[in-house]
């Protein structure tokens, strides 16, 4: 199985900063790669799909890149609703897999 | 609304079986894979198995092959988890989600999630 490795697993930040989250894959996935945001006791939500494509809805301050085996998502300008859980998943093989997990929380 | 609703969970005894269900409504729900995907108790997300638009073709996580049966029932709109020989690290909020509409592997709507337990 692919192994994808987030990083860091927890950040604290402030209203207005420029958050970024990596995600490695231990593998080549393309851009085979989402990720969702989830607020503590609700389902995920899908923010990113293809490592760079904007949801419907999801506002444009969320941004994803890169391709192969290294991934980003940033928030350009972090909102009170954006203190939450994001995963990235890869789907380019079978079992699909989920990195652990980046905690944002309020400093 | 596109909406998918997942219930069925409970408490259930080591070794023992449940059957979760998830009801699927506002979208053609025969032309999309359907997923199951689980969350032990303070821990993050885990993909556990998904089903293609006509129920032919399934695929499960190791830990999971061999005890949990995925199926659908397009007439009814309906998707399932058989869970057998169940153990304690099967604990876990289970969420039905449907599979993006662009046939990617990626989950674009989710259920609220219903709990399994497996305790003694």
């Amino acid at each position: 199985a692919i192994r994808m490795t987030q990083s860091p697993s927890s950040l604290s930040a402030s209203t207005g900063d420029r958050v970024t989250i990596t995600c490695r894959a231990s593998q080549y996935i393309s851009t085979y790669l989402a990720w969702y945001q989830q607020k503590p006791g609700k389902a995920p939500k899908v923010l990113i799909s293809s490592a760079s494509t904007l949801e419907s809805g999801v506002p444009s301050r969320f941004s994803g890149s890169g391709s192969g085996t290294d991934f980003t998502l940033t928030i350009s300008y972090l909102q009170s609703e954006d203190f939450a859980t994001y995963y990235c998943q890869q789907f380019y093989s079978y079992p699909r897999t989920f990195g652990q997990g980046t905690k944002v929380e309020i400093k | 609304e596109v909406q998918v609703v997942d219930s069925g969970g409970g408490l259930v005894q080591p070794g023992g079986s449940l059957r979760l269900s998830c009801g699927a409504s506002g979208f053609t729900f025969s032309s999309y894979w359907m997923s199951w995907v689980r969350q032990a108790p303070g821990k993050g997300l885990e993909w556990v198995a998904n089903i293609r638009q006509d129920g032919n073709e399934m695929y499960y996580v190791d830990s999971v092959k061999g005890r949990f049966r995925i199926s659908r029932d397009n007439a009814m709109n309906s998707l399932y988890l058989q869970m057998n020989s169940l153990r304690d690290e099967d604990t876990a909020v289970y969420y039905c989600a449907r599979d993006s509409s662009s046939g990617l592997g990626f989950m674009d709507v989710w259920g609220k999630g219903t709990t399994v337990t497996v305790s003694s």
